[in-house]
């Protein structure tokens, strides 16, 4: 069974820092994997997503990569503002039937003016 | 593009009322709609698989009887939380997933409906 872990749970950090926030999933038979951000109260809007094949995924600020083997992927956020703050989740895919998502349980930042 | 909206957005009800939510893709067709359960500071939780024509797929521990999914159209699933209990209260995330085109492989959400059960 698929379990998706997110550490830390929460982080606060001072605005311009950059941060890294990690994922680990037990079964690395992976099809892709997403990182999400949620606002409180808010569904979910899609950061990035990459493919079982790929290393690594960049946009703007953002870069995600993803080691399948070890079962780890990685949120990097650079200099982090305060409209950063929310709750980013990842998920992971395992296959390209049915298309069902496994949740971690979050990452709460926080970014301090 | 790929936008998907819920209605209502938030709904208090009395124990016993039955509560029908609607999930929309506006922009897209899905074959696909999931339904989600997040409850307060925890991840969401996969309920049941949704696909157009057919019956929907639950999850293990979800009660088929209690919550009824019905996907009518390309852009319509509804899901109708029966019977309702306090314990039922929660945040319900729909997404849906495009049927083809070059985002099929992504799902999209909805923003959420807070069900309060009084």
């Amino acid at each position: 069974k698929q379990e998706v872990t997110q550490i830390p749970a929460a982080l606060s950090v001072p605005e311009g820092e950059n941060l890294v926030l990690n994922c680990s999933f037990t079964d690395s038979a992976i099809y892709n994997l997403q990182w999400f951000r949620q606002d409180p109260g808010k569904g979910l809007t899609s950061l990035l997503l990459i493919q079982s094949s790929q290393r690594e995924q960049t946009s703007g600020r953002l870069n995600a990569s993803l080691d399948k083997s070890s079962g780890r992927s990685t949120l990097y956020i650079a200099a982090s503002q305060p409209g950063d703050s929310a709750t980013y989740l990842c998920a992971v895919r395992r296959d390209n039937q049915g298309g069902k998502l496994i949740f971690g349980q979050g990452t709460e930042l926080s970014v301090k003016p | 593009g790929a936008v998907v909206s819920q209605h209502p957005s938030r709904v208090i009800c009395k124990s016993g009322t039955s509560v029908k939510i609607e999930c929309r893709s506006l922009d897209f067709q899905a074959t696909t709609m999931f339904w989600y359960r997040q409850f307060p500071k925890q991840s969401l939780m996969l309920m049941a698989t949704s696909n157009e024509g057919s019956k929907a797929t639950y999850e293990q521990g979800v009660e088929k009887d209690k919550f009824l999914i019905n996907h009518a159209s390309l852009t319509l699933s509804t899901l109708t939380v029966t019977s309702a209990h306090p314990e039922d209260s929660s945040f319900y995330i729909c997404s849906a997933r495009p049927t083809g085109g070059l985002l099929y492989n992504e799902q999209f959400f909805g923003p959420g409906t807070r069900l309060t059960v009084l």
